[in-house]
C-alpha cells in the first residue's frame, strides 16, 4: 500500500522562484490537506480540501495555492518563494464525514524545503 | 479560534511511567488524538478519544480527558526506549479530520 505519497522529498529553492509539492493518495480519501511544521510551532494547517474541485483555507494560506481536480491528487504551490517558507511540509488525508471515521489523519513523510 | 498547549519536552527512565498533557480552548471539540512522529516521518495516529468518554485505554496507553478544564493527558505505562519520539495532541470540531488543530508537540526523552 502506497498511502500517501509526496514529492519531493528535499528541495533547496531561491527567495522569488516558484515551484509545486506534490501529493497523491491511493485510498480514495474525500478530505485531503497541507500541513507545515516548524520547531516549537507543531504542524499548522495551510489548506485543505474536502472533495475534487472543493478547496479552502487553513491558518497560514498566504503565498500557497492548491488546487483538487482528481479525488487522488492535491498539489501545494508556492508562487514565490520566501525564506519565511523554509519548513517541512506534510500531506495528510481522511475519508472524510461518513459513517463511523473517527477522523484520522493519514500523513505523507514530508517535504522538507529550503528557500534561501 | 481553536489553540491548543502543551509543554515541548518530557524526560524518562526507561521502564517509568510518561504522562505528556494538553490543553485545548474549543469548548465544541468533538474528537480529540494523540499522533506520534518518529524522526524524519510523519505522524501516525496513537490514539483517540471523543468528547463523550472520560477515559479511553489501549494496552500501555491510557487517555484521560477532562473537558470542564479543557485537559487532555496520555500515559505510557512502562515505558521503553523505542518509546522516543515527538508527541502531538489535535483536536477537531467536525466528523472527518477537517481542520484538524495541532499542538507544537512534546518530545518525550526515554533513558535507558
Amino acid at each position: 500500500n502506497a498511502g500517501v505519497t509526496q514529492t519531493p522529498k528535499f528541495q533547496v529553492l531561491k527567495t522569488g522562484q516558484s515551484m509545486t509539492l506534490q501529493c497523491a493518495q491511493d485510498m480514495n480519501h474525500e478530505y485531503m490537506s497541507w500541513y507545515r511544521q516548524d520547531p516549537g510551532m507543531g504542524l499548522r494547517l495551510i489548506h485543505y480540501s474536502v472533495g475534487a474541485g472543493i478547496t479552502d483555507q487553513g491558518e497560514v494560506p498566504n503565498g500557497y495555492n492548491v488546487s483538487r481536480s482528481t479525488t487522488e491528487d492535491f498539489p501545494l504551490r508556492l508562487l514565490s518563494a520566501a525564506p519565511s517558507q523554509t519548513s517541512v511540509y506534510f500531506c495528510a488525508s481522511s475519508y472524510g464525514a461518513g459513517g463511523m471515521n473517527t477522523g484520522e489523519l493519514f500523513f505523507g513523510e514530508g517535504s522538507r524545503l529550503t528557500v534561501l | 479560534g481553536e489553540d491548543v498547549e502543551q509543554s515541548l519536552f518530557l524526560s524518562v527512565r526507561e521502564g517509568d511511567s510518561s504522562v505528556i498533557n494538553c490543553t485545548y480552548t474549543d469548548s465544541s471539540s468533538t474528537y480529540l488524538y494523540w499522533y506520534k512522529q518518529e524522526p524524519g516521518a510523519g505522524l501516525q495516529l496513537l490514539t483517540y478519544i471523543f468528547s463523550n468518554m472520560d477515559m479511553k485505554q489501549d494496552q500501555r496507553l491510557t487517555v484521560l480527558l477532562n473537558k470542564k478544564d479543557k485537559h487532555l493527558s496520555l500515559r505510557i505505562a512502562d515505558t521503553q526506549t523505542g518509546d522516543s519520539a515527538i508527541y502531538f495532541c489535535a483536536e477537531s470540531i467536525r466528523a472527518g479530520g477537517f481542520k484538524t488543530i495541532f499542538g507544537a508537540g512534546t518530545r518525550l526523552f526515554v533513558k535507558a
